[in-house]
């Protein structure tokens, strides 16, 4: 049981490149998160999914896009980087949207964007 | 105004001492609140989940006051692996999918 896993740990783009994070999670979750960490700004809902084939805008989801076509993976795009995208991309799941239910984290994603 | 806000510190506190982090939320419909820990360049997670009635898990205690919308995390016997950021974390329930919002965390360094 790997929990929520990302993919890849580390990446250095040029502006304009475009790029694929994976998120993987085992645990049957339903919903899926993605979130920017910028320093002295505390994690960004970027887009969510509360199930496979669905997705919605979060707080910052200008510059990317992502997909649901399995269950198990929640993939976010940058079509054309910029620097302001440099930050850490963590991936969260959770079992649902219940008041008590808490998320789960991946190890992060480190983008430089140069 | 930021809807979670926290002191980003760092707090420097020596080996034993106990040390309280507060916290205020905007959103008055917020369902539950949650403290995160994330160490350097790793992932948050989940510390302790905060009750109406205050909870208590060893040495972390944690206690919400609705009416004031502030959360507080009180850590006592402070040990050098206590060192880490403390995020506050709101739930704002099924109604809006259960997202979560965090505070740009509290730091603690904890010296020998």
């Amino acid at each position: 049981n790997a929990g929520v896993t990302q993919t890849p740990k580390f990446r250095v783009l040029k502006t304009g490149q475009s790029m694929t994070l994976l998120c993987a999670q085992d645990m049957n979750h339903e919903y899926m998160y993605w979130y920017r960490q910028d320093p002295g700004m505390g994690l960004r809902l970027i887009h969510y999914s509360v199930g496979e084939g669905t997705t919605a805008k979060g707080e910052v989801p200008d510059g990317y896009n992502v997909s649901r076509l399995k269950k198990q993976n929640f993939l976010l795009g940058l079509e054309s980087a910029a620097p302001s995208q440099t930050s850490v991309y963590f991936c969260a799941s959770s079992p649902g949207a219940g008041a008590k239910e808490t998320q789960y984290f991946g190890p992060g994603t480190r983008l430089l964007v140069l | 105004r930021k809807e979670v806000e926290q002191d980003p510190g760092p707090f420097n506190v020596p080996e034993g001492a106990t040390v309280a982090f507060n916290c205020t939320y905007s959103n008055s419909a917020s369902q539950s609140f949650f403290w995160y820990r994330q160490d350097c360049r790793k992932e948050p997670k989940l510390l302790m989940s905060v009750y109406s009635s205050g909870n208590e898990d060893g040495r972390f205690t944690a206690q919400l006051n609705r009416a004031s919308q502030y959360i507080s995390l009180l850590i006592r016997d402070s040990k050098l692996s206590d060192s880490a950021t403390y995020l506050c974390v709101v739930n704002l329930g099924s109604s809006n999918t259960g997202k979560l919002i965090f505070g740009q965390g509290t730091t603690l360094q904890v010296k020998p």
